[in-house]
């Protein structure tokens, strides 16, 4: 089945040790969006991917980075986890053609825990 | 800018029915709405387009009131499986990519 798959799904890190999320898509859509969602809030889109061109929101932090090497796979790459960044982040894909934006899919989310 | 969703929270008996609210104070191509289960990661329920119909899945339907900018989620004979947490996002068409601002979300509890 077509589907959106996050891995690791629970993520234990130290204060201040990279970690690296992946987020990988069998749909082949144009558009893959991290987000990052603490306890009983929404999900806060942290940035996307429209094809290869990157859009960081203005509010994330520079600590947060991300790759897209290729169509089917993106990254999550935060280089200083400090306790304020435990949450769950969400990883999704839609296929955006004009101003039509998508159905967005989500994966299952990989829950970051920072010691 | 944050779509505002009222209520907060809604608790209803199993048969009964409720509205869920989403307004914005910008300008919409379209509106999104979602049910998460906890724990689990959003589910997708319907898009409401600018100018589009009334849309229905299952005995949930939603509209769009464009010049209100604000969309409203009917759950109609609410069912055990409804409980969640449902989130409209909010699609302003800039960049044509589709990002989704998230409204902040309002927890039903349906009990039998």
């Amino acid at each position: 089945d077509a589907m959106v798959i996050q891995n690791p799904r629970y993520q234990v890190t130290q204060f201040g040790k990279p970690v690296t999320l992946s987020c990988s898509q069998t749909l082949n859509h144009n558009v893959m969006y991290w987000y990052q969602q603490k306890s009983s809030q929404a999900p806060k889109l942290l940035f996307h991917y429209y094809d290869k061109d990157f859009n960081n929101e203005a509010d994330t932090p520079d600590n947060f980075q991300s790759r897209r090497p290729n169509t089917s796979f993106c990254f999550l790459d935060i280089r200083s986890p400090g306790l304020g960044d435990a949450a769950m982040y969400l990883c999704a894909t839609s296929r955006a053609s004009g101003r039509a934006g998508g159905t967005q899919y989500f994966g299952p989310g990989t829950r970051l825990t920072v010691l | 800018q944050q779509p505002v969703q009222s209520p907060q929270a809604v608790i209803l008996r199993e048969g009964e029915d409720a509205v869920i609210n989403c307004s914005s104070s910008k300008a919409l191509y379209s509106v999104h709405w979602y049910r998460q289960k906890h724990g689990e990661a959003p589910v997708f329920l319907m898009i409401l387009l600018k100018g589009g119909e009334q849309m229905r899945h299952e005995k949930i339907s939603a509209s769009f009131n464009e010049k209100k900018q604000q969309s409203s989620l009917y759950l109609t004979a609410s069912q055990l499986s409804y409980s969640g947490t449902y989130f409209c996002g909010a699609d302003s068409g800039s960049g044509n990519t589709g990002k989704l601002i998230f409204g902040q979300g309002t927890t039903l509890q349906v009990k039998p």
